[in-house]
């Protein structure tokens, strides 16, 4: 079955505490993002990945950090977590670029205490 | 910078009725891409109607039609014959041209059928 998994789908953590969300596509998709959703705010790009070793800066990436090093995967990384990035947080992936249909994962929801 | 607008913060429609959402964008870019995502209350993302700047005709996925006035920079959303299962968030959201592979949302409508 074609999908985006994310894991882990719920965590609660710690101001300080290093995280890492892991994203991974069984769809041999080129292109991957991180958004996160905040309510009255919509979805916001955070990273996105064109291919392996190629990411770039979304609308919102401060406080966060991504790699791409195989192309099924796509963590994000949050060294120092803070209050302010509790968030529900989605990964996508799309055949090739932002222009076609992208594929959601389930979420993250992260509280950061 | 490329911006997406939804004014409607929730809407209520009787069930079978056709119902539009608006969505109006701005972009500096000569080519863009509009998206139209629904979000049930289970939480996924799910991508319903997209409707590229050069396409002459407005796209249409079964009960879902985009109403797309270039000029005005609007790209509605319009359902017919609207359902119960039909009650969920909808986001419209925008790319850029080429190069451009950031994707930006709107806030969201939420959308809820009455029987």
């Amino acid at each position: 079955e074609a999908q985006v998994t994310q894991n882990p789908r719920y965590l609660i953590t710690v101001t300080g505490k290093k995280l890492t969300v892991t994203c991974s596509q069984n769809m041999n998709h080129e292109y991957m993002s991180w958004y996160r959703q905040d309510p009255g705010l919509g979805l916001r790009q955070i990273y996105y990945s064109m291919n392996v070793e190629v990411t770039d800066k979304g609308d919102v990436p401060e406080g966060y950090k991504v790699s791409r090093k195989e192309k099924r995967n796509f963590p994000l990384i949050l060294e120092s977590p803070s209050p302010n990035q509790t968030s529900l947080y989605f990964c996508a992936s799309a055949k090739q670029g932002v222009g076609e249909t992208q594929y959601f994962g389930p979420g993250t929801r992260l509280l950061v205490l | 910078a490329q911006k997406i607008t939804q004014t409607q913060p929730g809407m209520f429609v009787q069930e079978k009725e056709a119902v539009t959402l608006d969505c109006t964008y701005d972009t500096s870019d000569p080519s863009y891409g509009l998206f139209w995502y629904k979000q049930p209350s289970s939480g996924e993302m799910i991508f319903l109607i997209y409707q590229g700047s050069y396409d002459q005709q407005n796209a249409t996925e079964g009960r879902y039609s985009l109403n797309f006035q270039k000029a005005r920079k609007s790209a509605n959303l319009v359902i017919s014959a609207s359902q119960l299962g039909d009650s969920a968030m909808y986001f419209c959201a925008m790319n850029g041209d080429f190069g451009n592979e950031k994707l930006t949302f709107g806030t969201g409508t939420r959308l809820t059928i009455i029987p």
